[in-house]
């Protein structure tokens, strides 16, 4: 089952703006993880953001959460073409049984068009 | 980062046949792997969760028989689907982490493998 759901689920820019995302969950988790995949390759992790974390950066990410709203938003700043991909937020939780156990929002795909 | 080679990247079947799909962590041990499943333009769904030594956990509505998941080393597992069938094409992707040591941190994914049951 889906833990995340993303809007939006398209997003189409112009180069040079800025690109917000967001991701809301429904239980527990340990961290949130937001990853970008290209078109039919494999998952890029982006960035990580603990539950007792508020927000976070990595060169034009910025992550934040909020843990009583069970949400999370992704921001690109300065958009580039190269940008265009789909963007996954993650939810990270122990599940019964023992282990973690990461699941995937439903992705925004965001077009950064020149 | 770590690196998971997933492998092959494409392959195409005739239907009634199995294909087996490789994941290896190359430059960790990996204590626990994982394998989704996603279709064109939708979320990844987790299929299963190996763990190294034991059997898989599968989540709810994966055949388990259709599915083989082997996890017998802290380097590989591999996912066979069994007598395949046209609506089994779909892009398979594999993580794989480390709990002893990256409690904490991000999966890391192979590049997936595309496979399509003609």
């Amino acid at each position: 089952s889906q833990q995340g759901e993303e809007d939006p689920q398209a997003l189409s820019i112009q180069e040079g703006e800025n690109a917000t995302m967001n991701c809301s969950y429904k239980t527990s988790i340990n961290n949130l993880q937001w990853y970008r995949q290209n078109s039919g390759r494999g998952l890029v992790h982006l960035i990580l953001i603990r539950s007792n974390e508020r927000e976070k950066h990595s060169g034009r990410l910025r992550v934040t959460l909020d843990t009583s709203k069970k949400s999370s938003s992704l921001l690109i700043t300065a958009s580039r073409a190269a940008d265009t991909a789909s963007y996954f937020c993650a939810t990270d939780a122990w599940v019964t049984g023992g282990g973690n156990k990461l699941t995937f929002g439903t992705g925004t795909q965001l077009k950064v068009e020149l | 980062g770590a690196v998971v080679s997933q492998h092959p990247s494409r392959v195409i079947c005739k239907s009634g046949t199995s294909v087996k799909i490789e994941c290896r962590s190359l430059d960790f041990q990996a204590t626990t792997m994982f394998w989704y499943r996603q279709f064109p333009k939708q979320s990844l769904m987790l299929m299963a969760t190996s763990n190294e030594g034991s059997k898989a956990t599968y989540e709810q509505g994966v055949e388990k028989d259709k599915f083989l998941i082997n996890h017998a080393s802290l380097t590989l597992s591999t996912l066979t689907v069994t007598s395949a069938h046209p609506e089994d094409s779909s892009f398979y992707i594999c993580s794989a982490r480390d709990y002893r040591t990256r409690l904490n941190t991000e999966a890391f994914f192979g590049q997936g493998t595309r496979l399509t049951v003609v």
